[in-house]
C-alpha cells in the first residue's frame, strides 16, 4: 500500500448494532496512526494517536487496533448511537516527516435511530 | 489541547476571485498546517506555515495559487487566488500538539 485506505466507504447502521472500519497503510518506515472523528460543520475530532504495534486503545464504546507490521488499524464502535453518525478518518505519519498526516478518504458512518 | 477559531465557515464566490481564509489560535503555536479536501478526495496538506519564513508548499501547490500569511505566533491566513470550480473544497487549518493534530472548524468553498 502506498496511500492510506479505507473501507467501507460508508455505512449505514441501526441504533444498537456494533460496527467496525478498515485503514491501511504503509507498514514501512512507520510513525503513527491517528484515527479522527468528523461531524458536519465542526473541527474533526482526534480519537486514538497510535505508535505501537499491538497498540490497543478504548474510549467509552469506541475502540481501535493497530498491526504495523501488516499495516492495518480497524476501529470498532460497540453499540452505535445517532449521535456516532459522523465520518471516520485515518492518518498515517512516516518517519522523518512526523509532522505531515496523510489521511484515507474516511468511512461515513449514518446510524438510523 | 488547543481552540482554532476559523473563518469564514462558508462560502460562495465567482470565478476569478479569490477568497481569504484566516485562523486564530488560543496559543502560540510555530507551525500551522493548511489543508484541502476536494469532494470525495482525502484531506491534503497543501503547505506548511512557519512564522517568520515562507510556507512550505507541497506537491502540486504553489504559492502564487495559495498565498499563506503568518504574521505571529497564534494567526494564520490562507488565501485562494483567481478561483476556478475545481478550487471547491472543505480548507482546514491545523496544528500539532505532541502527536495530536487539532483543526478548525473548516471553510466550506463553492466556485461559481
Amino acid at each position: 500500500i502506498l496511500n492510506v485506505e479505507q473501507s467501507p466507504q460508508s455505512l449505514h447502521v441501526q441504533e444498537g448494532d456494533s460496527t467496525n472500519f478498515t485503514c491501511g497503510f504503509p507498514s514501512s518506515n512507520f510513525y503513527a496512526l491517528h484515527w479522527y472523528r468528523w461531524e458536519t460543520a465542526k473541527s474533526p475530532e482526534a480519537l486514538f494517536v497510535m505508535t505501537l504495534n499491538g497498540d490497543e486503545k478504548k474510549k467509552g464504546r469506541i475502540s481501535a487496533t493497530l498491526n504495523t507490521k501488516e499495516g492495518y488499524s480497524y476501529l470498532y464502535i460497540k453499540g452505535s448511537q445517532p449521535e456516532d453518525s459522523a465520518t471516520y478518518l485515518c492518518a498515517f505519519t512516516k518517519g522523518g516527516a512526523t509532522n505531515k498526516l496523510i489521511f484515507g478518504t474516511g468511512t461515513l458512518l449514518a446510524v438510523q435511530p | 489541547s488547543a481552540v482554532i477559531s476559523q473563518k469564514p465557515s462558508r462560502d460562495i464566490c465567482q470565478r476569478g476571485t479569490s477568497l481569504t481564509i484566516q485562523c486564530q489560535v488560543d496559543s502560540q503555536v510555530t507551525m500551522m498546517f493548511w489543508y484541502r479536501q476536494q469532494p470525495g478526495q482525502s484531506l491534503t496538506l497543501i503547505a506548511t506555515a512557519n512564522q517568520g519564513s515562507e510556507a512550505t508548499y507541497e506537491s502540486g501547490f504553489v504559492i502564487d495559487k495559495f498565498p499563506i500569511s503568518r504574521p505571529n505566533l497564534t494567526f494564520s491566513t490562507l488565501t485562494v487566488s483567481n478561483m476556478s470550480p475545481e478550487d471547491s473544497s472543505i480548507y482546514l487549518c491545523s496544528l500539532r500538539a505532541g502527536d495530536e493534530a487539532f483543526f478548525g472548524q473548516g471553510t466550506r468553498l463553492t466556485v461559481v
